[in-house]
């Protein structure tokens, strides 16, 4: 099975300054068919997941662009480029590579410093 | 507008059954398969499993098989998450969400249903 690690686990951020977090996988995310099953999740408090981006790099409908992700194979970043107040929450990548069987990481805990 | 509105909190006993629905909209509900998420008290995200309510094909998280039943009735656009037997294990938020099939992921999800099992 595919194991989901990220890092760090918590952040505290300054409004206004970037954050960045990092996602891994323990097997390459990159399909046969060209594409990379990896997103990203925020769930803020209270909250269910809402999805952020898709595919490494494509935003959700309605997704700030001041949130991107990159990477590829088995290594991703999600980057905020400058933090709002509404951004705090807990932060999850997942991969579906491996169908049926989809996996989360274990999240990072963002707030506001 | 696509929306999945799941039934409302409960509280049960050891050994009771419970049965939780999640309905959609707004969308074409047999085309779509429906995911089941865990999440425990101040813990993370655990996929339980999907169901296609098009044929009601299921398939279950390894770590859920046997535990929970998945199932659907397309005649009204809702998914069920079943249990014959509850433990105070189970006590969980539970979240229903769409599965897209261009790279299945969850697009959109359900408002949760807080399952709590206590005597």
């Amino acid at each position: 099975d595919i194991v989901m690690t990220q890092t760090p686990l918590s952040l505290s951020v300054t409004p206004g300054q970037p954050a960045s977090i990092s996602c891994k996988s323990s097997q390459s995310l990159l399909h046969s068919d060209g594409k990379t099953y990896l997103y990203w999740y925020l769930q803020k408090p209270g909250q269910p997941p809402q999805l952020l981006i898709y595919e490494v790099s494509n935003r959700f409908s309605g997704v700030p662009d001041r949130f991107s992700g990159s990477g590829s194979g088995t290594d991703f970043t999600l980057k905020i480029s400058r933090v709002e107040a509404e951004d705090v929450g807990v932060y999850y990548c997942m991969q579906s590579i491996q169908l049926p069987l989809f996996t989360f990481g274990p999240g990072t805990k963002v707030d506001i410093k | 507008e696509v929306q999945l509105v799941q039934s409302g909190a409960e509280v049960k006993k050891p050994g009771e059954s419970l049965k939780i629905s999640c309905k959609g909209s707004g969308y074409s509900f047999t085309s779509y398969w429906i995911g089941w998420v865990r999440q425990m008290p101040g813990k993370g995200l655990e996929w339980m499993g999907i169901i296609y309510p098009g044929d009601s094909d299921t398939r279950y998280s390894p770590s859920f098989q046997g535990q929970v039943t998945i199932s659907a009735d397309k005649s009204i656009s809702t998914a069920y998450l079943q249990w014959s037997s509850l433990k105070a294990s189970d006590t969980a938020m539970y979240y229903c969400a769409r599965l897209t099939t261009v790279t299945y992921y969850f697009d959109y999800w359900g408002q949760g249903t807080l399952v709590t099992v206590s005597s």
